[in-house]
């Protein structure tokens, strides 16, 4: 089935330093995959949506490509700062027809310290 | 544009009591899913709503059922609560079922079980 695999946390960096946060995917066709955020005590917000091969996202800094030929949507961002301290998870549709079901993966947990 | 909007924000219950959960999706938005999310399981599917027809079921047991009004509001329900269904509950609404509608959730109720 539809799965996501996310690189393990925590990532702790100095501020300014350069993020990135692997994840790879396995499914059937081409998903829709997101990037999302979760600050301390809050729900997910969207950070980022790719929905066909080679599409990029950007948002706030960060970006994403989404790469059919390695199954892979890492998360990206040049310049990282203290409020971006936070948990990132990625995650793809299932694929499933009339659903909007989201398979998440584990999430990375990512400490900036100034 | 208000959010979504999870009610109540904080619960506790002992064992073997009941529970109902609300979710206001944003305005215009007919889907509504849910998730639980916990440390060891991290983010798992519950179920998925449109048009109050329950489009799509996660793999939980009978105990948890939810429901969908006319007006995209929807309640989950968990009875017979166990220490295991301690967790954040999230409520995600969006516009419609495909696979490349972005998910918006709100920020969650903790339930905590004694």
């Amino acid at each position: 089935g539809n799965s996501v695999t996310q690189m393990e946390g925590p990532v702790t960096l100095s501020e300014e330093a350069f993020l990135t946060i692997n994840c790879t995917y396995t499914a059937t066709g081409y998903p829709s995959l997101f990037w999302y955020v979760q600050y301390p005590g809050e729900g997910l917000q969207l950070l980022l949506k790719a929905t066909k091969a080679d599409d990029k996202g950007s948002n706030k800094g960060f970006e994403t490509t989404y790469r059919k030929e390695t199954t892979s949507f890492h998360l990206e961002k040049g310049s990282v700062q203290v409020s971006d301290s936070a948990v990132y998870f990625c995650a793809l549709t299932a694929l499933t027809s009339n659903t909007g079901k989201l398979i998440f993966g584990q999430g990375t947990t990512l400490q900036v310290k100034p | 544009k208000a959010g979504v909007t999870q009610t109540p924000r904080y619960l506790i219950k002992t064992r073997g009591q009941q529970v109902t959960l609300s979710c206001s999706p944003i305005s215009g938005h007919r889907s509504v899913s849910w998730y639980q999310q916990t440390p060891g399981q991290g983010l798992q599917f519950l179920f998925e709503y449109f048009s109050e027809t329950q489009r799509n079921k996660g793999n939980f047991p009978g105990r948890f059922s939810g429901r969908q009004f006319s007006n995209s509001r929807s309640e989950m329900n968990v009875s017979t609560l166990e220490l295991g269904d301690s967790a954040l509950y999230l409520c995600a609404s969006s516009l419609g079922t495909g696979d490349n509608q972005p998910q918006h959730f709100g920020d969650g109720t903790r339930l905590s079980i004694l």
